[in-house]
């Protein structure tokens, strides 16, 4: 399973109101998460089962879709979130991430 | 507290072989899948495989199936991932990541870099 994410990059301000697409080559109902990376650390997961806010994610993100067709939005932009967002399907092996979306300061 | 540690960087040549660890600790280490993810430098994830350290059952992604080989050792904690003979192009920073919480990917180790350079 292909994911595909829209847009590879993304320039933005704080406080604004950003939405990251994830497209599924076939459906994965909603075995779908979301992943934020810093410079040199790990990825965060920030979203799984499409929708569900991990624990001591703010409640800025969330997560909608299912099927073939996901979004990610942050709703007002904090300094603290520019970094890169990856989806990723558990629907089945091997679980394939999106290319990531690079967010940057505008 | 779930925790996976892994080792340290490593520098090797081309056509060495190499295996790097992944020790998880504050959980039931033979009861979550634990998986292994490249990242290539400048570039994205690549999911490479996953284990079951309860029964060794790994799976892998097509694209690393006979490029490396994921391992486990019940005894001590530990998941591995290795290989035979090295190539330049295996240069990058590997992730191991476990399956806890609802079996989504939660936790993940701090990252391992392999660099390969003649």
């Amino acid at each position: 399973i292909q994911l595909t994410q829209s847009p590879s990059s993304l320039s933005a301000s704080v406080g604004d109101r950003v939405t990251i697409t994830c497209r599924a080559s076939q459906g994965i109902s909603s075995y779908l998460a979301w992943y934020q990376q810093k410079p040199g650390k790990a990825p965060k997961l920030l979203i799984y089962a499409a929708s569900t806010l991990q624990s001591g994610v703010p409640s800025r993100f969330s997560g909608s879709g299912s099927g073939t067709d996901f979004t990610l939005t942050i709703s007002s932009l904090q300094p603290e979130d520019f970094a890169t967002y990856y989806c990723q399907q558990l629907n089945s092996y091997p679980h394939t991430f999106g290319q990531g979306t690079k967010l940057e300061i505008k | 507290e779930v925790q996976l540690v892994q080792s340290g960087a490593e520098v090797k040549k081309p056509g060495e072989s190499l295996k790097i660890s992944c020790k998880g600790s504050g959980y039931s280490f033979t009861s979550y899948w634990i998986g292994w993810v490249r990242q290539m430098p400048g570039k994205g994830l690549e999911w490479m495989g996953i284990i079951y350290p309860g029964d060794s059952d790994t799976r892998y992604s097509p694209s690393f199936q006979g490029q490396v080989t994921i391992s486990a050792d019940k005894s001590i904690s530990t998941a591995y991932l290795q290989w035979s003979s090295l190539k330049a192009s295996d240069t990058a920073m590997y992730y191991c990541a476990l399956r806890y919480s609802s079996s989504w990917y939660d936790y993940w180790g701090q990252g391992t870099l392999v660099t390969v350079s003649s």
